[in-house]
């Protein structure tokens, strides 16, 4: 299984901060990887795909790098609606994982 | 307006079964796999399984802590998803979300709302 870990699992920022979340594979996956953004109670919204295709309707201050096995997710000035959970997922190989997942909260 | 509503969650026995379901609209549902992900209270997100569509022959996957217990279906006459499972355990105790996957590597969008199972004596 191709296994993802996220640095870091908790990130204090401003708003109006840049904020880069970091998402490693266990191996190669090209760039077949998803960001979401999670709010309490909510259920996951998809941000990113491809690594770096911005899905329609997100904000153009989203954006992702990446591929092969080290990927990033950037908001290039962090605003309030943007205070949530971020995970990573790989969509090149079954099983498909998600990582443990970035809560960013406001310091 | 394209939504996925889930419905079927509820408190069952360890050893028990419940089928979760999953309403699509809004979509051509029988051109789309589509999956489920779980995520056990205060936990980070696990991937269920998978129907692929007509074309695919609806053929599936499934995540290795599940298979054999849960089977995924789907009727596409009545634009539904379907998950069955049994055997159930209490680290099964987790929000149900179903999704449509995106073509050729693109994601998940959207998904469902959730719905909670718990196993639980």
């Amino acid at each position: 299984d191709i296994q993802l870990t996220q640095s870091p699992s908790f990130l204090s920022a401003s708003v109006g901060d840049r904020v880069t979340i970091t998402c490693r594979a266990s191996q190669g996956i090209s760039s077949y990887l998803a960001w979401y953004q999670q709010k309490p109670g909510k259920a996951p919204k998809l941000l990113i795909y491809a690594a770096s295709t911005l899905q329609s309707g997100v904000p153009s201050r989203f954006s992702g790098s990446g591929s092969g096995t080290e990927f990033t997710l950037t908001i290039s000035s962090l605003q309030p609606e943007d205070f949530a959970t971020y995970y990573c997922q790989q969509l090149s190989s079954y099983p498909l994982t998600f990582g443990p997942g970035t809560k960013v909260d406001i310091k | 307006e394209v939504q996925l509503v889930e419905s079927g969650g509820g408190l069952v026995q360890p050893g028990g079964s419940l089928r979760l379901s999953c309403a699509a609209s809004g979509f051509t549902f029988s051109d789309h796999y589509m999956d489920w992900v779980r995520q056990a209270p205060g936990k980070g997100l696990e991937w269920v399984g998978r129907t692929r569509n007509k074309a695919n022959s609806y053929t599936t996957e499934y995540a290795a802590s599940v298979k054999g217990r849960f089977t995924i279906s789907r009727d596409d006459s009545k634009n539904s998803l379907y998950l069955q499972m049994n055997s159930l355990k209490t680290e099964d105790t987790a929000v149900y979300y179903c999704a449509r996957v995106g073509a050729a590597g693109r994601g998940f969008d959207p998904w469902g709302q959730g719905t909670l199972v718990t196993v639980s004596s």
